[in-house]
């Protein structure tokens, strides 16, 4: 079975461009989960998606948003990006009605 | 006070011997509790789950739950040099989606 897919895997943006990063999800699976991984801040929740809809959203400012489609693939949007931005960005998906997650590769994105 | 904690170590062990690391959390509505395995430059693994209170095990490792005392703990036994990682301590603190709390993690190093 395949695992959780994320495309692209690395990313160089400039400050003030806006990136989007995809995420396909474990066959069956219909929630996915964003977290953003830095070495100051760790791991950190940015949303999570079930069924096209937001369920949970992390303290993060509105220029990050995300969407689910109808086959579970979900896109995370940054607008207005920052050099703080610069992090992997992980995302997990899970079993309807399970908690536990299971992590794709990531994106390492790159703000210069 | 942070959510989750965790020692960062390095928590150095000799191979063959068992490791173990510890976790404490703040909110007691937490349901449950993960172990996440993730080496240099990867993605988190998830290694192991635990959802009541006792022991749990999986091959050479044990995870115990206390929710009385607020704490998860992780068993490595015969601790070989493919663990030396960063062991992350996830927490899910509600009841309804997936939001999964990290610790800052534990980095461990099995010296042959």
């Amino acid at each position: 079975k395949a695992g959780v897919t994320q495309t692209p895997r690395y990313l160089i943006k400039t400050r003030g461009q806006q990136v989007t990063l995809s995420c396909s999800p474990i066959s069956g699976h219909r929630s996915v989960s964003w977290y953003q991984q830095t070495p100051g801040q760790g791991l950190q929740f940015l949303f999570e998606y079930f069924s096209e809809t937001q369920r949970n959203k992390g303290n993060f400012p509105g220029r990050f948003s995300g969407r689910q489609f109808s086959n579970s693939r979900s896109e995370m949007n940054v607008s207005t990006l920052e050099l703080g931005d610069s992090a992997l960005y992980l995302c997990a998906s899970s079993r309807t009605g399970e908690s536990e997650q299971y992590f794709g590769p990531g994106t390492r994105l790159t703000v210069t | 006070q942070k959510e989750v904690e965790q020692n960062s170590g390095p928590l150095s062990v000799p191979e063959g011997a068992i490791a173990s690391l510890n976790c404490t959390y703040s909110d007691r509505g937490s349901q449950s509790f993960f172990w996440y395995r993730q080496y240099s430059g990867k993605s988190p693994e998830l290694i192991m789950s635990i959802y009541s209170n006792g022991d749990k095990e999986d091959g050479r490792f044990t995870a115990q739950l206390n929710k009385a005392s607020q704490y998860v703990s992780l068993l490595i036994r015969d601790s070989q040099p493919s663990d030396s990682a960063t062991y992350l301590c996830a927490v899910n603190l509600w009841a309804a989606g997936n939001k999964l709390t990290f610790g800052g993690g534990t980095r461990v190093l099995v010296k042959p």
